[in-house]
């Protein structure tokens, strides 16, 4: 069964600094990733996905994600944060037909 | 414009009483699903359909049914819901048939409470 951590609950950074959002993956054969970002009282709304090809991937408002296969990482990057930035950050796989999700990690921002 | 809607947006509701939550796509989507939303837990799928007439389990079934009798529909039914299921509930929808590379669509979310 495929799985998703997402180590941190909580990840404080403030605005101009660069932020990362740590996620790991169980999963077996080929991994299809991606990052979800959730604002508050909204649905989820998706950033970026990786499926093969270039281990740097870009994404909606700025963010990118690196896939590390041996690491079994697909951590979320953005070189300069926002205020606006402040939401809840989803990492998940897609296995098969069902998507599985990490617990989440709040992504704190302060000016 | 290309969405997901669902209804209610909020409910409570008392245990045993049954209730539906509609979920409804415009963009042609063949795949769709029910998650929801616990803290600390993420998102776990209830359900899903990968077309019309075809519905599978998720990770969280139990107290759950769906059904997909037309493309843009696929609601979740509680038929004797209990307090352990209130919980944010998503639709989503993407064009995956067969392929699990597409990104998928959520909609605003259900707040449901069961007392």
């Amino acid at each position: 069964a495929q799985s998703v951590a997402q180590p941190e609950d909580q990840v404080n950074v403030a605005e101009g600094n660069p932020l990362t959002v740590k996620c790991t993956y169980s999963v077996s054969g080929n991994p299809y990733l991606f990052w979800y970002v959730q604002y508050p009282n909204r649905g989820l709304q998706f950033l970026l996905k990786y499926i093969t090809g270039d281990n740097l991937v870009k994404g909606s408002y700025g963010f990118e994600a690196e896939f590390n296969k041996s690491q079994t990482s697909f951590h979320l990057k953005k070189p300069s944060a926002l205020v606006s930035d402040s939401a809840l950050y989803f990492c998940a796989v897609n296995y098969g037909n069902m998507l599985t999700f990490g617990g989440g990690t709040r992504l704190m921002v302060k000016p | 414009e290309a969405q997901v809607t669902q209804n209610p947006r909020y409910l409570i509701t008392v245990t045993g009483k049954k209730l539906t939550v509609t979920c409804s796509q415009n963009m042609n989507h063949e795949y769709m699903s029910w998650y929801r939303q616990d803290p600390g837990l993420g998102l776990r799928q209830i359900y899903y359909s990968m077309n019309v007439e075809v519905t599978d389990k998720g990770d969280v079934p139990e107290g759950y049914k769906v059904s997909r009798k037309e493309k843009r529909n696929f609601p979740l039914i509680l038929e004797s819901p209990s307090p352990n299921q209130t919980s944010l509930y998503f639709c989503a929808s993407s064009w995956t048939s067969g392929s699990p590379y597409h990104e998928q669509f959520f909609g605003p979310g259900t707040r449901l409470t069961v007392l």
